[in-house]
C-alpha cells in the first residue's frame, strides 16, 4: 500500500526565516500532492497543492517543490510569521478516478517565534 | 468556494446513547465524501469513504455496524456513531472531493467536530 513519510515531526523557527518540510511518498504512480495547514481545534486547510507534471508551485510565500524520480516533495516557508504556527500535513494520491482516499502523513509541528 | 460544513462542533453524550455528524458541501456537488477521525497530537485516520447513492467503503479495524454513513445526496453525509463508548471520544473530521473537471482529487475538510462521550 502507498505510504507517505513525512520529516521533521517539529520544527521552531525564528520570525522572518524559513521553514522546509519534506515529504516521501512509496507508490510511483501517485500524482497528486496537496499540503494540509491545521490549526488547533479545527479541520485540515488546504494551502497547496501540486500534479505530477509539474515540478514547482509557488504561492506567495509558499512553496512546494516535486522531486519524482526520488518520490519526494517539500513545502517551502519564506519570511514566516506567528500566525504561520500550525501542524502541517503533507499527502498523496494516486489515480482520477475521485474515489481514491489521501495518504497522510504524521504531521510537522511548527512554532514560529516572534 | 469549496466550503464544507460540519454540524455539530462538539458534542457531549452519555455512554450507550448514539450521535449523528452531518457533513455537506455547501457551494459544490461532491459524489465521495470522506471521514476521518484524529486524536490528539496525531495524524488523520481515514475511517471510511462514503459514495452518493451506494454503501460506504470502511477501512480495515472500523465497524461498519458502530460508525453508520449515509451519503443520500450529492452535498450531504452523515456519521452516526452508535452506542458511543468513552473510547470513541475523539475529533471527527470529514472532507469532500470536488467533482469538477481536473479538480478532482482536491480534497476540502470541514471543521470538524470534538465527540466527548461520558
Amino acid at each position: 500500500g502507498e505510504n507517505v513519510e513525512q520529516h521533521p515531526s517539529t520544527l521552531s523557527v525564528q520570525e522572518g526565516d524559513s521553514a522546509v518540510i519534506k515529504c516521501t511518498y512509496s507508490d510511483s504512480a501517485s500524482n497528486y500532492f496537496p499540503w494540509y495547514k491545521q490549526e488547533l481545534g479545527k479541520g485540515p486547510q488546504l494551502i497547496i497543492d501540486i500534479r505530477s507534471n509539474v515540478g514547482e508551485k509557488k504561492d506567495q510565500r509558499i512553496a512546494v517543490t516535486l522531486n519524482k524520480t526520488a518520490k519526494h516533495f517539500s513545502l517551502h516557508i519564506t519570511e514566516t510569521q506567528p500566525e504561520d504556527s500550525a501542524v502541517y500535513f503533507c499527502a498523496a494520491t494516486f489515480g482520477n478516478s475521485g474515489n481514491t482516499p489521501l495518504v497522510f502523513g504524521k504531521g510537522t509541528r511548527l512554532s514560529v517565534i516572534a | 468556494g469549496a466550503v464544507v460544513s460540519q454540524h455539530p462542533s462538539r458534542v457531549i453524550c452519555k455512554s450507550g446513547t448514539s450521535v449523528k455528524i452531518e457533513c455537506r458541501s455547501l457551494d459544490f456537488q461532491a459524489t465521495t465524501m470522506f471521514w476521518y477521525r484524529q486524536f490528539p497530537k496525531q495524524s488523520l485516520m481515514l475511517m471510511a469513504t462514503s459514495n452518493e447513492g451506494s454503501k460506504a467503503t470502511y477501512e480495515q479495524g472500523v465497524e461498519k455496524d458502530k460508525f453508520l454513513i449515509n451519503h443520500a445526496s450529492l452535498t450531504l453525509s452523515t456519521l452516526t456513531v452508535t452506542s458511543a463508548h468513552p473510547e470513541d471520544s475523539s475529533f471527527y473530521i470529514c472532507s469532500a472531493r470536488a467533482t469538477l473537471a481536473g479538480k478532482k482529487e482536491t480534497q476540502y475538510f470541514g471543521p470538524g467536530t470534538r465527540l466527548l462521550v461520558l
